[in-house]
C-alpha cells in the first residue's frame, strides 16, 4: 500500500459526460501528480500540483482540468468524454517540491475510466 | 524532448532464469532515472532509482547502473521467480522538465512472465 488513495476505482460513463476523479496523496505529501496510462500511448504525464499551485503540464488535454485544495487532495476533471478517454489514470504524490532532488514518488491504484 | 527506449516485450523467463531488460534515454539535462514495476492489477511501484551517473540502484534482487556514456539503465536480476511476473517501466525524471524532479517521463513498458 503506497498511501495514496484514488476513487473512484472503476467507472463506466458515456460519450459527452463528466467526471472527477478523487486522490488524497501521502501524509505530509505536498506534490500531487496526475498521470494517464492506455494501451496507446502508454504512461503520460498530465499535471503536476504543489501546495495548492499548478507546478507543471504535460499532455493535458483542454477538456481535462485538475486542482489540489487545501487539505491537499486532488480533482481530476474529465468533461466532453471520448471513447478515447478510457483509460487508467493514475495518481500520484511526493513529499518534494521543485528543487526536491530524488524524490521517490508514490502511486496509487489508479483510476479505471471507460467511456462507452 | 526528453524520451526512454525500452525493449519491447513480452517476455517470457523460466524460474531462476537471467533477467536483462535494456532501457536507454535521450535527456538534455541531469535526469535521474528510475525502474517502477506494475503487478497485475495494482498501481505503479518504485523499485529502483539513481540520480547521478555510475549510481547503481538496487532493490529486491533487481539492480540497474546509470550509464551516462551509453545513456542506459539496464534492468538485471540474476535469478527470477515466478512472482517477478509483472510489467516493467523505465523512467527518468529530468530537472530541466517543469523546473521540477518529479516529472516523470515512462517508456511503454516490458511485460515479463515467468514460467515455474
Amino acid at each position: 500500500d503506497s498511501g495514496v488513495t484514488q476513487t473512484p476505482k472503476h467507472l463506466i460513463t458515456a460519450t459527452g459526460q463528466r467526471v472527477t476523479l478523487r486522490c488524497s496523496p501521502r501524509s505530509g505529501d505536498l506534490s500531487v501528480y496526475w498521470y494517464q496510462q492506455s494501451l496507446d500511448q502508454g504512461l503520460q504525464f498530465l499535471i503536476q500540483y504543489y501546495n495548492g499551485e499548478e507546478r507543471a503540464k504535460g499532455n493535458i488535454l483542454e477538456r481535462f482540468s485538475a486542482q489540489q485544495f487545501p487539505d491537499l487532495h486532488s480533482e481530476l476533471n474529465l468533461s466532453s468524454l471520448e471513447l478515447g478517454d478510457s483509460a487508467l489514470y493514475f495518481c500520484a504524490s511526493s513529499v518534494g517540491g521543485p528543487t526536491g532532488s530524488g524524490n521517490t514518488i508514490y502511486f496509487g491504484e489508479g483510476s479505471w475510466l471507460t467511456v462507452v | 524532448g526528453d524520451s526512454v527506449t525500452q525493449m519491447e516485450g513480452p517476455v517470457t523467463l523460466s524460474e531462476e532464469a537471467f533477467l536483462t531488460i535494456n532501457c536507454t534515454y535521450t535527456a538534455t539535462g541531469y535526469p535521474s532515472l528510475f525502474w517502477y514495476v506494475q503487478y497485475p492489477g495494482e498501481g505503479l511501484q518504485l523499485l529502483l532509482k539513481a540520480t547521478k551517473a555510475d549510481d547503481k540502484g538496487s532493490n529486491k534482487g533487481f539492480e540497474a547502473t546509470y550509464r551516462k556514456e551509453t545513456t542506459s539503465f539496464h534492468l538485471e536480476k540474476g535469478s527470477v521467480q515466478v512472482s517477478d511476473s509483472a510489467v516493467y517501466f523505465c523512467a527518468l525524471s529530468d530537472l530541466n522538465y517543469g523546473g521540477s524532479q518529479g516529472n516523470l517521463i515512462f517508456g511503454k513498458g516490458t511485460k515479463l512472465s515467468v514460467k515455474p
